[in-house]
């Protein structure tokens, strides 16, 4: 099993440019997350998902949207990069059977907006 | 969300145990105390988790007193390899699949030879 993966590992955007940041995970988990890490901030979710062809906003949704249009995949989109969206960006995945299930993260994808 | 408060940062010597307590004096009757740890360059991982009393795997060792308003999280002989950033959570273990969980700043362990 790979785990949870991220697809790229490292970006660099132009203020204004649009890219989409793919989270697949082989685990066959219904629950998909995708945080946000800035530098003394901790983690911050931005959007989750419930299951295939669902989705919710997070604590910090303003930005980006997701689509999961495969149970397996969680894609997040910036339509228009902002400096301030420069950070590394954690998915995350649980099963969510038989209630608390661990959070499976991937290793990051380091986005930079100039 | 009970709010979670833990040292921002803390340094060891290789060999010695490291105890770092987290406080949740608004935890609620049904959440659960987890912890995940990060190294630097990797996403978070569980490390352990408990309701009450001593919870123990081959981690690390969890403490929770009767009241549950703080927990202490144990590692054992800490190696230069256990160096990261260690995270409290608080949240209902039964709310279903998706947990409403907050990663807050989380205490840096620094390793030291």
């Amino acid at each position: 099993n790979a785990g949870v993966t991220q697809t790229p590992k490292f970006r660099v955007l132009k203020t204004g440019q649009s890219m989409t940041l793919l989270c697949a995970q082989d685990m066959n988990h219904e629950y998909m997350y995708w945080y946000r890490q800035d530098p003394g901030m901790g983690l911050r979710l931005i959007h989750y998902s419930v299951g295939e062809g669902t989705t919710a906003k997070g604590e910090v949704p303003d930005g980006y949207n997701v689509s999961r249009l495969k149970k397996q995949n969680f894609l997040l989109g910036l339509e228009s990069a902002a400096p301030s969206q420069t950070s590394v960006y954690f998915c995350a995945s649980n099963s969510g059977t038989g209630g608390w299930s661990e959070q499976f993260f991937g290793p990051g994808t380091r986005l930079t907006v100039l | 969300l009970a709010k979670t408060t833990q040292p921002i940062s803390m340094d060891s010597y290789e060999g010695q145990e490291v105890n770092i307590t987290c406080s949740h004096n608004n935890i609620a009757t049904n959440d659960y105390i987890t912890w995940y740890q990060q190294f630097p360059s990797q996403g978070p991982r569980f490390i352990i988790q408990g309701y009450k009393t001593k919870v123990t795997n081959e981690v690390a060792s969890l403490f929770i007193p009767a009241d549950r308003k703080s927990s202490t999280l144990s590692l054992p002989r800490v190696s230069l390899s256990d160096t990261a950033v260690y995270y409290c959570l608080v949240g209902d273990r039964n709310s279903g699949g998706y947990q409403k969980v907050t990663f807050g700043i989380g205490t840096k362990l620094q390793v030291i030879p």
